[in-house]
């Protein structure tokens, strides 16, 4: 099944210090991938969608300056949190769709980041 | 009122029991319908996915859904430990881009 890897699993910052996060999607190609955001003992809230060669679409209340996203080729993006602080300290998913349409939505595995 | 309600748990059933998770939707628009597990600290896992009312069977696991009332079910027969985990409903518009998730059902199958 279609496969999609989250680089690093876990990470700790420094406070004012940028985290780059990948998402990679390992044997198809992705137009499209999500990025998500999970609080402890909620469910996923969607930051932003990134499109491959174009930029990317964030949801209401995401600041894009803080949260960079590039998805700069069919099987990779990356999110970037820009001088983190300790209220960024989260759970980071992406996923992405391997076809186009109303195809599942397959995740990575997450990244936990911590900011200290 | 959610798009999606879920009911978030816990649920503690014991080991071989019958498993029944469930969500409502207000959307008539929304035509897919996929179900995730999500053990702790790891990424949603796709467990079912179908996009018209009545069952879909694969293995223990099988997926429900009642377009007229809005309804979505999930059934684990012959419930594991290794069941347990957050169980997250989502749902998708046709021709839409963004899944909307339930909050997730938080099931321990007991020994």
């Amino acid at each position: 099944g279609a496969v999609v890897s989250q680089h690093p699993s876990w990470v700790i910052c420094k406070s004012g210090t940028s985290v780059k996060i990948e998402c990679r999607s390992l044997d198809f190609q992705a137009t499209t991938m999500f990025w998500y955001r999970q609080f402890p003992k909620q469910s996923l809230m969607l930051m932003a969608t990134s499109n491959e060669g174009s930029k990317a679409t964030y949801e209401q209340g995401v600041e894009k300056d803080k949260f960079l996203i590039n998805h700069a080729s069919l099987t990779l993006s990356t999110l970037t949190v820009t001088s983190a602080h300790p209220e960024d300290s989260s759970f980071y998913i992406c996923s992405a769709r391997d076809r186009g349409g109303s195809s599942p939505l397959h995740f990575g595995n997450g990244t936990r980041l911590t900011v200290t | 009122q959610k798009e999606v309600e879920q009911d978030p748990g816990p649920l503690s059933v014991p080991e071989g029991a019958i498993v029944s998770l469930n969500c409502t939707y207000s959307n008539s628009a929304f035509q897919y319908f996929m179900w995730y597990r999500q053990y702790s600290r790891k990424g949603p896992e796709l467990l079912m996915y179908t996009y018209s009312s009545g069952n879909k069977e694969d293995g223990r696991f099988t997926a429900q859904v009642d377009k007229s009332s809005k309804y979505i079910s999930l059934f684990i027969r012959d419930s594991q430990p290794s069941d347990s985990a957050t169980y997250l409903c989502a749902i998708l518009t046709g021709g839409g881009n963004k899944l909307t998730f339930g909050t997730g059902t938080q099931l321990k199958v007991e020994l």
